[in-house]
């Protein structure tokens, strides 16, 4: 089953703990991305990758890290969590070519306190 | 400032009846326009999509149609059930369509 599965569903850390979320897709995908979810605000880009080793920015990317070592992972690092990235987060793929979709992971609901 | 734009955080409909989401982009680049719906503990969920070069897009139940010169689009839900109640979100891309550009979101509650 084609599938973009993200760990951990949830999560609560205390500031300044180093954390990561995994993220791992099985469809052979070239581009993978990270979003945060916040009310009124939609789904915002964090960063994005076009394949392994090349990684760039998205909207908000202050206060994160990722890294594209394999082509089917894409964590996401968060070195010093603040309580401003409490957030619901999302990791999607999609494939190379024109008109394309992307594929969503469930999400990580994290409470930074 | 955003470039896409839900102006209606929600919408009330009862069933049967038809559910219009409305999404108004700014960026003129923009090439290709996809619906999302997410149910609360999901990740979004990919709906119905639009190129530029049409204006009418429909699968089942589902239409989008697509106004260039307004930058306007709008997803028809024909007729509403119960199970489409969900946030949907309106996204926007180039043509390559990778790097998405998503709206804040509609939440779409559909009455019994």
């Amino acid at each position: 089953e084609a599938q973009v599965t993200q760990n951990p569903r949830y999560l609560i850390t205390v500031t300044g703990k180093k954390l990561t979320v995994t993220c791992s897709q099985n469809m052979n995908h070239e581009y993978m991305s990270w979003y945060r979810q916040d009310p009124g605000l939609g789904l915002r880009q964090i960063y994005y990758s076009m394949n392994v080793e090349v990684t760039d920015k998205g909207d908000v990317p202050e206060g994160y890290k990722v890294s594209r070592k394999e082509k089917r992972n894409f964590p996401l690092i968060l070195e010093s969590p603040s309580p401003n990235q409490t957030s619901l987060y999302f990791c999607a793929s999609s494939g190379r070519g024109v008109n394309t979709e992307a594929f969503f992971g469930q999400g990580t609901r994290l409470t930074v306190v | 400032d955003q470039q896409v734009k839900q102006n209606s955080p929600s919408l009330s409909v009862q069933e049967g009846r038809i559910s219009i989401l409305n999404c108004d982009y700014t960026n003129s680049m923009f090439d290709y326009f996809l619906w999302y719906k997410k149910y609360p503990a999901e990740g979004p969920t990919f709906l119905i999509s639009i190129s530029s070069i049409k204006d009418k897009n429909e699968d089942g139940r589902f239409t989008v149609f697509l106004n260039k010169s307004a930058k306007h689009l709008s997803l028809h839900i024909v007729p509403s059930q119960p199970g489409d109640s969900a946030v949907y979100f309106c996204a926007a891309s180039g043509y390559y369509g990778q790097n998405f550009v998503f709206g804040p979101g509609t939440r779409l509650s559909v009455l019994p």
